[in-house]
């Protein structure tokens, strides 16, 4: 069974400010897929990034970058310049190979003061 | 990416009626569909997994004879909410995984039952 822990709830900051959210998570598998979605206020959940258990190396995609560190089981998330329209609902999940059921968090709602 | 496209997206119901969604993965295959469902503000619980020829598996505490789901096609996954009533009212959104392990989800159906 894997867990997953976004211990912020709700955060808001200003436009252009950057911002990290937290992903904390369990799985006893010892090769796994991480996850980030983010869900707008439509409802849909947009497919942010897929990273592999095996693979630290962190990752940048524009304004987006993400910290896997494997020892300490965390997979943050970090938004510069942040902008109005980041502002969502970001979900963190663990699955593991072969197997596709997400395991979800509360989420963080992320609000971007204009 | 892949796109899985979910229809109706918004959908009302009258009490004691049912409900057909569909889940359709667009550009890929998939053998197996998850069917999420979501309440306001909270995170997406899964309520069962859709595997093509075949029966769905159900998690604990998830109504089978309620919530049929048909995988009759590689490409579709449906799910449809027999006897709706008004607390079966929620966001129901599906999921599929492409041949690159990433796993997308659809647009998300919401469900009200008056």
């Amino acid at each position: 069974a894997q867990k997953v822990t976004q211990a912020q709830t709700e955060i808001s900051v200003v436009e252009k400010e950057d911002v990290t959210l937290d992903c904390v998570y369990e799985t006893r598998d010892t090769t796994y897929y991480l996850f980030w979605y983010k869900q707008p206020p439509s409802g849909e959940l947009v497919f942010l990034i897929r990273r592999n258990s095996f693979d630290e190396q962190n990752e940048i995609s524009g304004r987006y970058s993400w910290n896997f560190q494997k020892s300490t089981s965390s997979f943050n998330f970090t938004i510069t310049a942040s902008q109005v329209v980041d502002s969502a609902v970001y979900f963190c999940a663990p699955t593991n190979f072969g197997n596709e059921k997400l395991t979800f968090g509360t989420g963080t709602r992320l609000t971007i003061i204009p | 990416g892949a796109v899985v496209s979910q229809h109706p997206s918004r959908v009302i119901c009258k009490s004691g009626t049912s409900v057909k969604i569909e889940c359709r993965s667009l550009d890929f295959q998939a053998t197996t569909m998850f069917w999420y469902r979501q309440f306001p503000k909270q995170s997406l619980m899964l309520m069962a997994t859709s595997n093509e020829g075949s029966k769905a598996t159900y998690e604990q505490g998830v109504e089978k004879d309620k919530f049929l789901i048909n995988h009759a096609s590689l490409t579709l996954s449906t799910l449809t909410v027999t006897s709706a009533h008004p607390e079966d009212s929620s966001f129901y959104i599906c999921s599929a995984r492409d041949n690159a392990n990433t796993i997308y989800f659809g647009e998300g159906s919401w469900l009200t039952v008056v």
